[in-house]
């Protein structure tokens, strides 16, 4: 079975500075690796995946994703922090004929 | 392109009464299919998850129950809603392959 462990429910940044989401996952095998985005009051929308290939994954809206199998993790950054960013993001593992799964959600804040 | 519809968009309901919303997905065929419930100030938490028709798998007892007429139909069912049923569900769908997923619109569900 798979499982995804989003470290930080609550996570509060200043405009302008470092963005880091953490999520970690368990499968065993291969995993496909996801993030999602929830802007208030709407749906989730994918915002970048790893399945094969280069490990730097490059998203929407200048956000990136690095898969480090060594360290199981699939952490979310973005170099500078827009006002716009505030919104809730999951992280989510899957596996070709496995079930998608996801993690519980860490709500970004960003401070003027 | 897949698209997935999910209706109605916002329901209100009395306690006691029944429930029944609809997922439907297109675009892919035997897709996985999952109902997630978004509770206020709260994460996903999958509800039920489905690999094929008639095939569900139920992730938390309670009170709803979850059904899969058709290859690209999930219904969410409950016979009597309870106040803390109330939320923001989200239906969602990946490919056995693994490499995507994605979220429909949603169906906020206030029962008073």
């Amino acid at each position: 079975a798979q499982s995804v462990t989003q470290l930080g429910s609550h996570v509060s940044v200043s405009e302008g500075a470092l963005v880091l989401l953490r999520c970690n996952y368990s499968s065993s095998v291969p995993p496909y690796l996801f993030w999602y985005v929830q802007y208030p009051n709407q749906g989730l929308q994918l915002l970048l995946k790893y399945t094969t290939g280069a490990t730097l994954v490059k998203g929407i809206n200048g956000f990136e994703a690095e898969f480090k199998k060594s360290e199981t993790s699939f952490h979310l950054t973005k170099p500078s922090a827009h006002m716009s960013d505030a919104a809730e993001y999951f992280c989510a593992v899957s596996a070709p004929g496995n079930d998608m799964r996801f993690g519980a959600g860490t709500r970004l804040t960003v401070k003027p | 392109s897949q698209t997935i519809h999910q209706w109605p968009a916002t329901l209100v309901q009395p306690v006691g009464s029944p429930l029944s919303l609809e997922c439907t997905v297109e675009g892919t065929s035997n897709p996985n299919l999952y109902w997630y419930r978004q509770a206020a100030g709260r994460g996903l938490q999958l509800l039920f998850y489905s690999v094929g028709i008639g095939q569900i798998s139920s992730e938390v007892p309670q009170n709803l129950s979850a059904s899969r007429p058709q290859d690209r139909q999930f219904i969410l069912s409950s016979k009597k809603l309870l106040l803390s049923d109330s939320g923001f569900y989200l239906c969602a769908w990946s490919g056995t392959s693994g490499r995507n997923g994605y979220f429909g619109p949603g169906t906020r569900l206030t029962v008073l």
